[in-house]
C-alpha cells in the first residue's frame, strides 16, 4: 500500500534557524508531490508541488523542496524561519492519471517557531 | 481566487439520523472533489474521490452506502452520512481541484460532526 512518512512530528525552532522537514513515500511509480500548510485557524493551502522537471522546486514564503527519486524523498526546506511560519505541514502524494487519482497524506509535522 | 466553502461548519445530530454536508467551489470549476476525514491528532484520511457527473471512487474500508457522495455539478459536491452513529463523529474536510493528479487541491474549512 502506498504510504507517506513524515518522521518529524513536532519541531521547535528559534527564529532565523534553518528548517528541513522530511517526507518519504513508498510508491515506486510516477508520483506528483505536494506540501500543504495549515496555519492556526486556517484552511490547508498549497506551499509547493512537483510533478516533473527541475527536482528543486520553490514555493511561497521562501520555502523550497527537493525531489530525490532514488531516496523516494521530497524534503521541505527553508533557510531562515520566521515566527509566522508556525503551522502544521503536510506532505502529500497523488498517484494518478486521467480520472483516477490516489491521494495519500503524511501524518503532518507541527512547527513551532519561537521568537 | 480558488475558494472552497463547506456547510455547515459544525453539526450535532442524534444517532440514526442522516446529515448532509455541502462543499462548494466558489470561483472555479471543480472537476474533481475529495472528501477526507480527520481524527484528533491524526492526518487526513481520504474517504473518496469524485469527478463531476460520475460515481465517486471510495477508498478501501469506506462504506459506500453509509457515506453517500454526490457531485452533480462543477461547483457542488455533497457528503451524506446516513444513519449516523457516535463513531461517525469526526472532522470532515472537502477539497476541490480543476482535475488531474498534478492539480492543486483547494481545501474547505471542514465540518465538525458530533453524533449523540
Amino acid at each position: 500500500a502506498q504510504s507517506v512518512s513524515q518522521h518529524n512530528h513536532h519541531v521547535i525552532l528559534s527564529e532565523a534557524a534553518s528548517l528541513e522537514l522530511g517526507c518519504n513515500y513508498s510508491y515506486g511509480g510516477t508520483v506528483n508531490l505536494f506540501w500543504y500548510v495549515q496555519y492556526p485557524g486556517q484552511h490547508l493551502q498549497l506551499l509547493l508541488k512537483y510533478f516533473s522537471g527541475d527536482p528543486l522546486v520553490k514555493g511561497i514564503k521562501g520555502f523550497e523542496a527537493e525531489f530525490i527519486k532514488s531516496k523516494f524523498s521530497f524534503n521541505l526546506r527553508k533557510p531562515s524561519v520566521q515566527w509566522s511560519d508556525t503551522a502544521e505541514y503536510f506532505c502529500a502524494v497523488n498517484r494518478g492519471a486521467g480520472g483516477y487519482q490516489k491521494v495519500t497524506f503524511g501524518t503532518g509535522t507541527k512547527l513551532q517557531v519561537i521568537p | 481566487g480558488a475558494v472552497v466553502s463547506q456547510h455547515p461548519s459544525w453539526v450535532i445530530c442524534k444517532s440514526g439520523t442522516s446529515v448532509k454536508i455541502e462543499c462548494r467551489s466558489l470561483d472555479f470549476q471543480a472537476t474533481t472533489m475529495f472528501w477526507y476525514r480527520q481524527f484528533p491528532k491524526q492526518s487526513l484520511m481520504l474517504m473518496a474521490t469524485s469527478n463531476e457527473g460520475s460515481k465517486a471512487t471510495y477508498e478501501q474500508g469506506v462504506e459506500k452506502d453509509k457515506f453517500l457522495i454526490n457531485h452533480a455539478s462543477l461547483t457542488l459536491s455533497t457528503l451524506t452520512v446516513t444513519s449516523a452513529h457516535p463513531e461517525d463523529s469526526s472532522f470532515y474536510i472537502c477539497s476541490a481541484s480543476r482535475g488531474g493528479a498534478r492539480e492543486t487541491q483547494y481545501f474547505g474549512p471542514g465540518t465538525r460532526l458530533l453524533v449523540l
